[in-house]
């Protein structure tokens, strides 16, 4: 069946490094996905999105790749701030049970260190 | 212009008993999206409605359930409480629903204790 699932539950990196959190996925039918970011106590904010015709998106700061080969997606982060620790999510947005919904990986909880 | 409102932000309920949470969209959005996050289960997608017609369900029990109003206003429920029930509900709003390259935007959330 249909699961989207995260590598690693926690990272740490440095103030200023890069971050790359990982997302892997089963259905190979899944062509829309989307990265968001929650921070603690706050709901999930959109961070950036690709569609399967797309290997590569980037935005400010973040970049997603996806490898259709082996059903894996990462999102990177370029100089890591403090801001930016959180939990990321992978999202897929996909047509299941008769319309669209959005199906959520487990989630990296990334955290930065000074 | 003013985000997803949730209302209560946190509230406390007893096994049994039932509770009404409620979700106002953004502006102009016609479709509101439900969503429990529990540590064990992470995010799960509860139902979806747009312009008044639930369009998409996800598994839960009837005892999940939810309306929209004319106003594009949602409000779900949840009767005979289970301890597992407790999570934090999220809702979210767009302009066309939950469509490929649709954003989507979380409220702050509901959190549920159930004791």
């Amino acid at each position: 069946g249909e699961s989207v699932g995260l590598h690693l539950p926690t990272l740490s990196v440095q103030e200023g490094d890069n971050s790359i959190i990982n997302c892997a996925y089963s259905n190979s039918a899944s062509d829309y996905f989307i990265w968001y970011k929650q921070e603690s106590g706050k709901g999930p904010q959109f961070i950036i999105d690709i569609r399967s015709n797309m290997d590569k998106r980037q935005g400010q700061r973040v970049t997603v790749l996806l490898n259709k080969t082996v059903k894996h997606l990462s999102l990177q982060i370029a100089a890591t701030q403090p801001g930016d620790s959180a939990v990321y999510f992978c999202a897929e947005n996909g047509v299941t049970g008769g319309g669209n919904k959005l199906t959520f990986g487990t989630g990296t909880q990334l955290k930065v260190e000074l | 212009k003013a985000g997803v409102t949730q209302t209560p932000r946190y509230l406390i309920k007893t096994r049994g008993q039932q509770v009404t949470l409620s979700c106002s969209p953004i502006s102009g959005h016609r479709s509101v999206s439900w969503y429990q996050q529990t540590p064990g289960q992470g995010l799960q997608f509860l139902f979806e409605y747009f312009s008044e017609t639930q369009r998409n369900k996800g598994n839960f029990p009837g005892r999940f359930s939810g309306r929209q109003f004319s106003n594009s206003r949602s409000e779900m429920n949840v009767s005979t409480l289970e301890l597992g029930d407790s999570a934090l509900y999220l809702c979210a709003s767009s302009l066309q629903g939950l469509i490929r390259g649709n954003t989507i935007y979380f409220g702050e959330g509901s959190w549920l204790t159930v004791v």
